[in-house]
């Protein structure tokens, strides 16, 4: 079955440590998003990626890093420089970027930061 | 800015009919999408529309009117499974989406 994996579902970690959270698509989608989700607002942009080896920032990039090293993999690292790293975090791939392409969505990782 | 506006609850009757509305102001625009999200779980995609007009998929459909800023989800034939957050996102001129915070839908029997 083709779709998108992220892992695992829940994480904690301390306060002051980076965690990494992984997104693994067999979709063979080009482009892949990360997300952040908050209680009362709309999903933000953390890191976008259009093709391997390449990627951009998102609206809230602070904090994060990301790597693309392959069409597949699009993991997120949260550091100890985000203020605020408690979330719902979405990963999502498409096709490509232009109009009509549907972002395609994994199941999601809720981070606690304690 | 760009903005997203969708009322943040409602509440309808199982086999009613429900409109959930999204205003948005965007640079540029290459379309409107909605989206479900069941409580803790992916949003789901529902319907995607660039032109004027009703686009109908079963039970749900989807209008926009461009020059307005405008959009309705419309869902007929209310069941309970439908109780759901209904993500607005419109698309910008450089094809990023721009996310409403969501209408949490409530069914009651």
């Amino acid at each position: 079955d083709g779709g998108i994996t992220q892992s695992p579902k829940y994480l904690f970690r301390k306060e002051g440590q980076n965690v990494t959270l992984s997104c693994e698509q067999n979709l063979n989608h080009d482009a892949m998003y990360w997300y952040r989700q908050d209680p009362g607002q709309g999903l933000r942009l953390i890191y976008y990626s259009q093709i391997v080896n390449d990627f951009q920032k998102g609206d809230i990039a602070e904090g994060y890093s990301v790597s693309r090293e392959k069409k597949e993999s699009f993991p997120l690292t949260v550091t100890s420089a985000q203020k605020n790293p408690t979330a719902f975090y979405l990963c999502a791939s498409s096709t490509g970027t232009s109009g009509s392409d549907e972002q395609f969505f994994g199941p999601g990782t809720r981070l606690t930061v304690l | 800015g760009q903005n997203i506006d969708q009322p943040t609850e409602m509440t309808a009757t199982e086999g009613a009919i429900v409109q959930i509305n999204c205003t948005y102001q965007t640079s540029g625009f290459n379309g409107l999408f909605w989206y479900q999200q069941h409580a803790g779980e992916a949003p789901t995609f529902l319907s995607y529309n660039v032109l004027d007009g009703l686009e109908e998929k079963g039970r749900f459909s989807s209008f926009l009117s461009r020059s307005k800023g405008y959009s309705y989800l419309l869902l007929k034939e209310l069941q309970m499974k439908d109780s759901a957050s209904y993500l607005c996102a419109a698309m910008d001129s450089n094809y990023q989406l721009i996310w409403g915070a969501g209408t949490k839908l409530i069914i009651k029997p």
